[in-house]
């Protein structure tokens, strides 16, 4: 199993609502990643995951909150979003993190977030 | 600082012919790894090939290959035999170590849309 599973592909939400995004992954890779992706502009790095643990937070705005319950799945959950955080979020997870770097990233294939 | 350049926004190429899509990055770290990722309309990242620091040969995969030139730090994209499938935005990335850390980061350049005609 090569996959990283992301749910749902696509939502709307309206700025009131709280919602989540998940991901999960069985490659038994031990990093996991959010990145955020707006039209016809490359993946932002939002978080990283080691070992269930938050290793690196982009300076991301709490109305994002990541959770890693487990080595397989991960969570983003949405509280208060704006309409600018509309875009495509990206699921990723790798092989043990400090491992260089022939490792590459593997990636869902995103949840395109509407905010209304 | 612009850390991976994409200088070109969209490419075209007939099908059949071989493409090259550009990409230079800088970094001041002697370990490193240099990806290429497609981006078809769907959404997914799918990894295409990847080029590490101190590998001496250029690294391929099937119709791509990887012109890395260290010295210039240019890591392009050759794709061969272009198909009607191959259209679609590509991504060069770089993956390096994050210091104070035990841990790295993937970022990307801007990107190239590639369209194949027939």
């Amino acid at each position: 199993d090569t996959e990283v599973t992301q749910t749902p592909k696509h939502l709307v939400m309206g700025m009131t609502n709280k919602k989540s995004l998940k991901c999960e992954q069985h490659m038994g890779h031990r990093a996991m990643y959010w990145y955020k992706q707006k039209a016809k502009k490359p993946p932002e790095l939002m978080f990283v995951y080691s070992y269930e643990k938050l290793s690196i937070n982009e300076s991301v705005p709490s109305r994002f909150s990541p959770e890693c319950p487990n080595s397989s799945l991960l969570n983003l959950h949405l509280h208060a979003l704006q309409p600018e955080d509309s875009a495509l979020y990206l699921c990723a997870s790798s092989q043990d993190i400090n491992r260089p770097f022939n490792y590459g990233y593997t990636f869902g294939s995103g949840t395109r977030l509407t905010v209304v | 600082a612009q850390k991976i350049t994409q200088t070109q926004p969209g490419m075209f190429v007939q099908e059949k012919e071989a493409v090259t899509l550009d990409c230079t990055y800088d970094t001041s770290d002697q370990s490193y790894g240099l990806f290429w990722y497609k981006q078809p309309s769907s959404g997914e990242m799918i990894f295409l090939i990847y080029q590490g620091s101190y590998d001496e040969q250029n690294a391929t995969e099937g119709r791509y290959s990887l012109n890395f030139q260290k010295a210039r730090k240019s890591a392009n994209l050759v794709i061969s035999a272009s198909q009607l499938g191959d259209s679609a935005m590509y991504f060069c990335a770089m993956r390096e170590a994050v210091y104070g850390g035990a841990t790295n980061k993937l970022i990307f350049g801007t990107g190239t849309l590639l369209a194949v005609q027939p």
